[in-house]
């Protein structure tokens, strides 16, 4: 099983739509979650910190179900500007402490 | 702009080159990342660097060679590299030490690397 496993894109959806990802964990000792987004051919860019029971900034809304091990990324309202690759990201535990594990990525493409 | 620089963002060598990639964070952070990003692959951790100090080389071939002179630079030494090797190399850094819960990591730009 992998580490951190996301859906399989690409995400095709119209603006206005309203798009879920979903995100499971295999380490139920993580601590820290993420979502990244990454343009094409860009560095990842850190779009939201996942905390406790999850947050939400505008038109994005983050949920964490610790006993489930997943994580879900909620995009209301979608715009042209949305279009890129968005990455679960997993504060790995180990005997030396953290490090981020990344998924492969979900890709979003909205259209006109 | 993140604060994360890297140069060259492009470079293309052959195998028996020699080359460095250079990262250089200006947020004050405590810990840099190397991190390897091939086509259609998730990011994989290369090394990190908490302090200066070497704390993680994540069975990264020895042609791969960091190098951490203080908190703010962070260098790869490439040296005969495999085609195989080419790919996005992404510098990071994070304000807590690593290894540390809720370590936020930006990145710097890239550096795209072909290898012939």
């Amino acid at each position: 099983r992998k580490e951190v496993e996301q859906d399989p894109g690409p995400f095709n959806v119209p603006e206005g739509a309203t798009v879920a990802f979903n995100c499971t964990y295999s380490n139920s000792a993580s601590q820290s979650f993420f979502w990244y987004r990454q343009d094409c051919r860009k560095e990842p860019k850190l779009l939201m910190s996942v905390y406790s029971s999850g947050n939400e900034d505008g038109r994005f809304t983050a949920q964490l179900n610790r006993a489930s091990q997943y994580i879900s990324l909620l995009i209301r309202d979608s715009k042209l500007s949305d279009s890129a690759t968005y990455l679960c990201v997993v504060n790995g535990v180990d005997n030396q402490g953290g490090k981020l594990i990344f998924g492969q990525g979900t890709e979003l493409s909205v259209k006109p | 702009e993140t604060g994360v620089t890297q140069t060259p963002r492009h470079l293309v060598m052959g195998m028996t080159n020699k080359k460095s990639l250079k990262c250089e964070q200006h947020l004050g952070h405590n810990a840099m990342y190397w991190y390897k990003q091939s086509a259609k692959k998730p990011l994989e951790l290369m090394f990190v660097y908490s302090l200066e100090e070497r704390v993680e080389n994540n069975s990264v071939p020895s042609r791969f060679s960091p190098e951490c002179p203080n908190s703010s630079h962070l260098f790869l030494h490439l040296h005969t590299l495999q085609p195989e090797d080419s790919a996005l190399y992404l510098c990071a850094s994070s304000p807590g030490l690593a290894g540390t819960f809720y370590n936020e990591q930006f990145f710097g730009p890239g550096t795209r690397l072909t290898v012939l």
